[in-house]
């Protein structure tokens, strides 16, 4: 079945960096783009990014220009985010989501991993 | 960035109930708006898409409408499973953005 996993946990310090990965199963990684998508403790969700999984093309949300990168490598069907200069309010769950562009408009993420706690904090 | 705003922020309701939930966007978001379902400590789980498309495998008591500003998402008899956290999502301008939820307790 199509299927989203994703690393572990991590702690990290104020001014570290995070990646997670986000491994992709059940159908062909290529023909979709993987958006992140975060959540603070009580928040709602807070869209990060998506990248186009076949072109490696990346749409970052203006709020982390030069400190979010995603990669994916497609030999392993596996996508990544990448979280620099952290801070304490970046303490949230980080989800990878797939978007396989519902009749060819991308936006709605129609299978989800089942998150990654990342804690920041000295 | 487009603000999304969800009421009500808390609703009671029974098994059986038809429930309403309603989406206003603070920009014309077209119909590119999409409703998700999360049960607290999981994933969210794509119900709605592109206003009132109904998601495969997703039950048919759950609807969408709307479109531009206003969206409703209705469950017209509401089961069990139902009691969670409910988010919309507009992906019509970036960055995509949620409303803050709606809570079905």
């Amino acid at each position: 079945q199509v299927q989203l996993v994703q690393s572990g946990s991590e702690v990290k310090k104020p001014g570290a960096s995070v990646k997670v990965a986000c491994k992709a199963s059940g159908y062909l990684f290529s023909d979709s783009y993987m958006s992140w998508v975060r959540q603070a403790p009580g928040q709602g969700p807070e869209w990060l990014a998506w990248i186009n999984n076949y072109t490696g093309g990346t749409k970052l949300s203006q709020k982390f220009q030069g400190r979010l990168a995603l990669t994916r490598d497609t030999s392993i069907s596996t996508a990544y985010l990448e979280l620099r200069r952290l801070q304490s309010d970046d303490t949230a769950v980080y989800y990878c989501a797939r978007d396989v562009g519902h009749n060819g408009i991308f936006g709605a993420l129609d299978v989800w991993g089942q998150g990654t706690t990342v804690s920041v904090s000295s | 960035d487009i603000q999304m705003t969800q009421s009500p922020s808390t609703l009671s309701a029974s098994v059986g109930d038809r429930v309403t939930i309603t989406c206003r966007a603070s920009q014309n978001v077209n119909k590119w708006l999409a409703w998700y379902q999360q049960i607290p400590g999981k994933a969210p789980k794509l119900l709605i898409y592109q206003a009132s498309s109904l998601e495969s495998g997703v039950p048919s008591r759950f609807s969408g409408s709307g479109s531009e500003t206003e969206f409703s998402l209705t469950i017209s008899s509401l089961q069990t499973d139902d009691f969670a956290i409910y988010y919309c999502q507009q992906h019509n301008a970036y960055p995509w953005t949620f409303g803050q939820g709606t809570k079905v307790e």
